[in-house]
């Protein structure tokens, strides 16, 4: 199992770009949800999953679409790429009430 | 809204030494985890308590859960350089604990 992966690992954009950060397990996990952590800030919830076609929103939504079309994926997409979104973002995926991790994907927005 | 209080928020010891992280809110969990974050990775879970007043023992790393079930600690014994990092604790909520709450995560650092 490769267990959670995202990709990039870096990415840099300019303000006003658009870009997807992907997510992807393979557990089969229904849960999955993506966080961004700030120097200071902790980890904040974006957005989850409960299952296949069904979404929600977390504590900081705005700027941030998802979808998810299938078990496995989880993407995350910025429309409008802003500085206030530079961050490290992490996916995780659940079951029961553990959470496992993916690596992050570093994100400079300029 | 919930909030988990993390303290300290930073920790440098010397190898050897026994150290406490503590994590408070004034809300009621139904479940409270740790992880530890290793710089450029994500976070990895490290134990879960779901009981008030459980204990559970993960080698030299003991964490407990209040009775009240709002707060946590984690004791770590004669600590050693690969206990470095950020250690987050996470409270969970409702039946499915889908939605976490973390703490800001207190920055440790072990001196050999």
């Amino acid at each position: 199992n490769a267990g959670v992966t995202q990709t990039p690992k870096f990415q840099v954009l300019k303000t006003g770009q658009s870009m997807t950060l992907q997510c992807a397990q393979d557990m089969n996990h229904e849960y999955m949800s993506w966080y961004r952590q700030d120097p200071g800030m902790g980890l904040r919830l974006i957005h989850y999953s409960v299952g296949a076609g069904i979404t929600d929103q977390g504590e900081v939504p705005n700027g941030y679409n998802v979808s998810r079309s299938t078990t496995e994926d989880f993407p995350l997409r910025l429309l409008s790429a802003a500085p206030s979104q530079t961050s490290v973002y992490f996916c995780a995926s659940q079951t029961g009430i553990e959470q496992y991790f993916g690596p992050g994907t570093r994100l400079t927005v300029t | 809204t919930q909030l988990l209080e993390q303290s300290p928020q930073f920790l440098s010891i010397q190898e050897g030494e026994n150290l406490t992280v503590y994590c408070n809110s004034s809300s009621v969990f139904s479940s409270l985890q740790w992880y530890r974050q290793e710089p450029g990775e994500g976070p990895v879970l490290l134990v879960t308590v779901v009981t008030g007043g459980e204990v559970k023992k993960l080698k030299r790393l003991t964490f407990q859960f209040g009775d009240a079930r709002k707060d946590s600690s984690l004791h770590i014994t004669a600590a050693q350089p690969g206990d470095t990092g950020l250690y987050l604790c996470a409270g969970g909520s409702g039946g499915s604990n889908y939605k976490l709450t973390f703490g800001k995560g207190t920055l440790l650092t072990v001196n050999p």
